[in-house]
């Protein structure tokens, strides 16, 4: 089974703070994906790597950047955390005929 | 652009049959996908189907595609309440990294 882990269910951090979102699969998937998930507006892709060090920008990449210096590791980056980025932030892998794979989800509150 | 559509709500009672259903706009769609969101949680594959095939049959989970149409739905027989969750319609057309997910139908099963 393919897994992707996520390295916090819930966060809380202040505004202006740096905060890193982890993501790990055990599948050597090349590709991966973060993804914001806000009611009524259902998922909106943020980033996407495509290989280790690679990276495209996504729907709504303002306020965040990413890093993969390994292919099983992709993380989100919220450079100075704004209560607007407050929200469910999944990853995922995408496996063979073009399925993604999501993490449990980080629930992050900016206070 | 693209666009995928589904209703919010749907509640249906405990051993009835549910059909959950999803309009897509993007004729160049490849794949779509029924993704299953438990409360808390990420999003779980449940079911995927190529543009090329009307129907998929997987235990309890039907699904159906009318691609004249651009209409797509989920049947899932005997539903139990262990199936309460958001579904989610997703399509992508296989050349890109773009996934475009619909806003999810919240299925609610009454005992």
């Amino acid at each position: 089974d393919v897994k992707v882990t996520q390295s916090s269910r819930y966060l809380v951090k202040r505004t202006g703070e740096k905060v890193f979102l982890e993501c790990v699969q055990d599948m050597d998937h090349e590709n991966m994906f973060w993804y914001r998930q806000d009611p009524g507006l259902g998922l909106r892709l943020i980033y996407f790597s495509y290989d280790v060090k690679m990276k495209e920008k996504g729907d709504i990449p303002e306020g965040y950047s990413v890093s993969r210096e390994k292919k099983e590791r992709f993380s989100l980056i919220l450079e100075s955390a704004s209560t607007n980025q407050t929200s469910m932030y999944l990853c995922a892998s995408k496996g063979p005929w073009e399925t993604q794979y999501f993490g449990p989800g980080t629930r992050l509150l900016v206070l | 652009g693209e666009d995928v559509e589904q209703s919010l709500f749907l509640s249906v009672r405990e051993g009835d049959s549910s059909v959950i259903n999803c309009t897509y706009t993007d004729s160049s769609s490849t794949y779509l996908y029924w993704y299953k969101q438990e409360p808390g949680a990420g999003l779980q594959l449940l079911t995927y189907i190529f543009s090329n095939m009307d129907i998929k049959q997987d235990q309890r989970l039907t699904v159906l595609l009318n691609k004249k149409d651009k209409h797509l739905s989920l049947r899932i027989a005997d539903t139990q309440t262990g199936d309460s969750a958001i579904y989610f319609c997703a399509e992508s057309d296989g050349g890109t990294y773009k996934y475009i997910f619909g806003t999810g139908t919240r299925l609610k099963v009454l005992a």
